[in-house]
């Protein structure tokens, strides 16, 4: 069964509004982590934005938030007042805490921005 | 350097070479990672080290692949007899195990492998 879900292949979005990409994910473990990444068509992984399963509150940084329902297991990345800059591929990933932390990913929404 | 440095960046080998790939983590970073991305796809988990020791390589896809890590920081993946199905762009990555689940990772820019 998969760990992370992206169900968004593909989003469109136009400058200056906000978009939502999605993320659900399955583990047993009470403590876990969820994971931001986007990757530009130059292929960097750039980290974005992590939550805690045990942080009270939802993350965010800059533009970035993460809309974190514990009981639905989902981790929403919100993207406020796009910029053509995000143009990317962003992919969530989850850490469960169990021994080792190897990160597993989702498949991943490409997000285009136009003007 | 300061990043997870990668080489080679391109490497283009004929059906059925051996390929080694290098990778160098983040000085200080105790755990290093393996991903695989093909094209258009997602990252695909191959190895994880803590140290020199690998408690997770369940990723591995066969039994020509293999990696290795030596006094705690660079990391060579061997990809022997390779097939075409191997071309992929190959991600490594380091970390600083936090104990928990948080901390997240730092990626190199990859090392793209072409198998003709």
């Amino acid at each position: 069964a998969q760990k992370i879900t992206q169900t968004q292949p593909g989003m469109f979005v136009q400058e200056k509004e906000a978009v939502t990409l999605d993320c659900t994910y399955d583990t047993s473990d009470p403590s876990y982590g969820l994971f931001w990444y986007k990757q530009p068509s130059s292929g960097e992984m750039i980290f974005l934005i992590y939550q805690g399963s045990y942080d009270q509150q939802n993350a965010t940084e800059g533009r970035y938030s993460l809309n974190f329902q514990k009981a639905r297991k989902s981790a929403n990345l919100v993207i406020s007042a796009s910029q053509l800059g995000d143009s990317a591929m962003y992919f969530c990933a989850m850490r469960e805490n169990s021994g080792y932390s190897t990160l597993t990913f989702g498949k991943g929404t490409m997000l285009l921005v136009s003007p | 350097g300061a990043g997870v440095s990668q080489s080679p960046s391109n490497k283009v080998t004929e059906k059925g070479k051996d390929v080694e790939l290098r990778c160098d983590p983040i000085s200080g970073h105790t755990a290093l990672y393996w991903y695989r991305q093909s094209l258009g796809q997602g990252l695909e988990f191959l190895i994880y080290f803590q140290g020199n020791s690998a408690p997770d390589k369940s990723g591995l896809p066969s039994d020509r692949f293999s990696a290795e890590r030596t006094g705690g920081s660079v990391s060579t993946l061997t990809i022997q007899r390779t097939q075409q199905e191997d071309s992929a762009v190959y991600l490594c990555a380091s970390s600083v195990p936090s104990g928990g689940p948080a901390g997240e990772l730092f990626f190199g820019e990859g090392s793209r492998l072409t198998v003709l």
